[in-house]
């Protein structure tokens, strides 16, 4: 199992919001940056928010992070059919001093 | 542009060592606060974070896998290479390489499909 948890699916009609949840602990999530990664199917990873809340470059506002204590969160609004995709949370987790990943959560745009 | 790409064999026998090498351009590896890192997602599974160097050297390495890696770099060559200890079939994996920078994995490899079975 993961050390950061996600939920396996989550699932919204076309232009409707959804939010993805991740949760950890104090040695990552609650004092270490969160990043967000996009997967589409077949293809690698591809980050979609840094450092918590920031959107890199090419990414539409569309997208947004927070986090609050031990746990991060995901948001998408104005769901296109075009996000569906398979999507993980990363830190840094310094009691292990490695990165660790949650264990991803499948977005259907129904 | 920032890109890398990963080489290495399609399949390893098992208990054979694995090695893979990460190529880069568009950056590198001497400037202060970037790092190469490895990651691997088994088929139809989560990604796994397994090794990343630094600029100045520093390694760290997955917990569970510490025993088995080794993960290196040649600046001159723009080359990041991970070696991987006693396969097994439960290593069968793509294997991404993607560049650290601001606290994330800002650019990743295509990634490789490695096979390991007898």
């Amino acid at each position: 199992q993961s050390v950061l948890t996600q939920p396996p699916s989550v699932s919204a009609a076309p232009g409707q919001r959804v939010t993805i949840s991740c949760s950890g602990s104090t040695s990552n999530i609650g004092n270490n940056f969160v990043s967000w990664y996009q997967q589409l199917p077949g293809t690698a990873p591809k980050f979609v928010i840094y450092e918590d809340n920031k959107r890199p470059s090419g990414i539409p506002d569309r997208f947004s992070g927070s986090k609050s204590g031990t746990s991060a969160t995901l948001g998408i609004t104005g769901l296109q059919t075009g996000d569906e995709a398979d999507y993980y949370c990363g830190a840094w987790d310094s009691s292990l001093s490695a990165g660790v990943f949650g264990g991803g959560t499948k977005l259907t745009v129904l | 542009q920032i890109t890398l790409k990963e080489s290495g064999p399609t399949l390893v026998r098992p208990t054979q060592t694995l090695t893979l090498t990460c190529t880069f351009s568009g950056f590198s590896l001497r400037t202060s606060g970037l790092g190469v890192g490895w990651i691997r997602q088994p088929p139809g599974k989560a990604l796994e974070w397994l090794a990343l160097i630094y600029w100045d050297d520093d390694k760290y390495y997955s917990p569970s896998l510490k025993s088995r890696l080794t993960i290196t770099k040649d600046t001159s060559k723009n080359h990041v290479v991970l070696t991987m200890t006693n396969t097994d079939p439960v290593d069968t994996a793509t294997f991404y390489c993607a560049r650290q920078a601001r606290n994330t994995f800002d650019v990743w490899g295509q990634g490789t499909m490695v096979t390991v079975s007898s």
